[in-house]
């Protein structure tokens, strides 16, 4: 089936520690991966999406990495700052269908 | 300038009623999305539209019926409401089918007593 498992679900990390969410996905033929924020009682937030054509992007602080071969992908954020704090989402589009299959989600937390 | 926008932000309504949510976006994108993420923060898709045309429909109950006018707007209709429907529903856009980056909307949240 079309799904996603994303972990860890919660992050605790101190200010300035970097933090990794790792994601594995199902559709082989999948070719779009977003990442989402979402801070408390308001909208995911886009912040960053790769796609197979290439292995990595950054942007500022944070870099996401893709293997097509092991169905992984990652986000990664670096010097983490308190506003950093939110459940941040994976996501996959299955054979380009457009839909987003969405991770369950992971909690950080950075404490200052 | 907001790109996409919902209304209404709350809604608190009976069992049995039936309700609707509006979506507008002004991106100019052709294709526009619900999702719905529920009390564990779960998202799901519902349904999607392009240019008007409906691409996907999630085996969504036929209480939930999606119309979309124009393809700046997306309104989902909702009958006969169930507690289990409680959620908050989001509505998105993209520019087109497949590989593109979709926006939400800051959601509706929907609680049925």
């Amino acid at each position: 089936g079309e799904n996603v498992e994303q972990h860890p679900s919660t992050l605790s990390v101190q200010e300035g520690d970097s933090a990794v969410i790792k994601c594995t996905y199902s559709d082989s033929a999948s070719n779009y991966f977003p990442w989402y924020k979402q801070e408390l009682g308001k909208r995911p937030q886009l912040i960053i999406d790769i796609r197979s054509n290439v292995g990595e992007k950054k942007d500022q602080r944070i870099a996401v990495t893709l293997n097509k071969t092991a169905k992984h992908f990652s986000l990664h954020i670096t010097e983490t700052q308190p506003e950093d704090s939110a459940v941040y989402f994976c996501a996959f589009s299955p054979s380009n269908t457009g839909k987003l299959i969405f991770g369950q989600g992971t909690t950080l937390q950075v404490k200052p | 300038d907001t790109a996409v926008s919902q209304t209404p932000k709350y809604l608190v309504t009976q069992m049995g009623n039936d309700k609707s949510i509006k979506c507008e976006q002004n991106l100019g994108h052709d294709t526009m999305y619900w999702y719905k993420q529920d009390s564990k923060k779960f998202l799901k898709i519902m349904f999607s539209y392009n240019n008007k045309e409906l691409i996907i429909n999630e085996t969504v109950p036929n209480r939930f019926s999606p119309k979309s006018p124009d393809k700046a707007h997306l309104n989902l209709h909702i009958n006969s409401l169930e507690l289990g429907d409680s959620a908050v529903y989001f509505c998105a856009s993209s520019q087109q089918v497949g590989g593109s980056s979709q926006y939400f909307g800051p959601g509706t949240r929907l609680t049925v007593t």
